[in-house]
């Protein structure tokens, strides 16, 4: 079984704090993305990597940074945390299977609540 | 833009069949149907997904309609435990996939 994991379910920061989330997948698939859920906006894509030290914008990356240095694990940053980025925080990993398409497979999430 | 169209609720009788319509008319060719759900508090779990001929797996079967406008995921026997939201969402191979709101599926007694 794919399983992909995240450092922390619940965290609480204060504004202007540096957060890191860390995701770590254990079946070498290339591509690793960060998302955030909030409560009726659905899933909402921040950043994705498609290889080691590769990374591309999503739909909302502002405030947000991503590093890849290492093929398992997709780390998110935040680098002044502010009050709008209280949400639930999910990594997901996929691999792409020629002619079949490609499944991606979700951590547990990081519930972040910044005060 | 979540390319999708999917109801907001449905409701479902344990043991009886699930069927969920989605909605997605703008689907280009080389874009595949992906079916997920999330039950309270966990991240989405991979349910199915087809690109044009119907699947079936131990979870559940796709229906995709012959032009590809439409698709139907089936829970033959719905459980209690399968009370959650439910996922609609195409996208391409190696592409980020777009959620958008789901249809929250109640299973009742």
């Amino acid at each position: 079984d794919v399983k992909v994991t995240q450092s922390s379910r619940y965290l609480v920061k204060r504004t202007g704090e540096k957060v890191f989330l860390e995701c770590v997948q254990d079946m070498d698939h290339e591509n690793m993305f960060w998302y955030r859920q909030d409560p009726g906006l659905g899933l909402r894509l921040i950043y994705f990597s498609y290889d080691v030290k590769m990374k591309e914008k999503g739909d909302i990356p502002e405030g947000y940074s991503v590093s890849r240095e290492k093929k398992e694990r997709f780390s998110l940053i935040l680098e002044s945390a502010s009050t709008n980025q209280t949400s639930m925080y999910l990594c997901a990993s996929s691999l792409w299977i020629p002619g079949q398409g490609y499944e991606q497979y979700f951590g547990p999430g990081t519930r972040l609540t910044v005060t | 833009d979540a390319k999708t169209t999917q109801p907001p609720s449905m409701d479902c009788a344990e043991g009886r069949a699930a069927n969920l319509p989605c909605n997605h008319s703008t689907i280009s060719g080389n874009e595949y149907v992906y079916w997920y759900r999330q039950i309270h508090s966990q991240g989405p779990q991979y349910i199915i997904h087809g690109l044009k001929n119907n699947e079936t797996n131990e979870m559940a079967s796709l229906i995709i309609t012959e032009d590809r406008k439409s698709s139907t995921l089936i829970l033959p026997h719905a459980t209690l435990r399968d009370t959650a939201v439910y996922y609609c969402i195409v996208g391409v191979a190696g592409n980020m996939l777009t959620f958008g709101g789901g249809t929250r599926l109640m299973v009742k007694p």
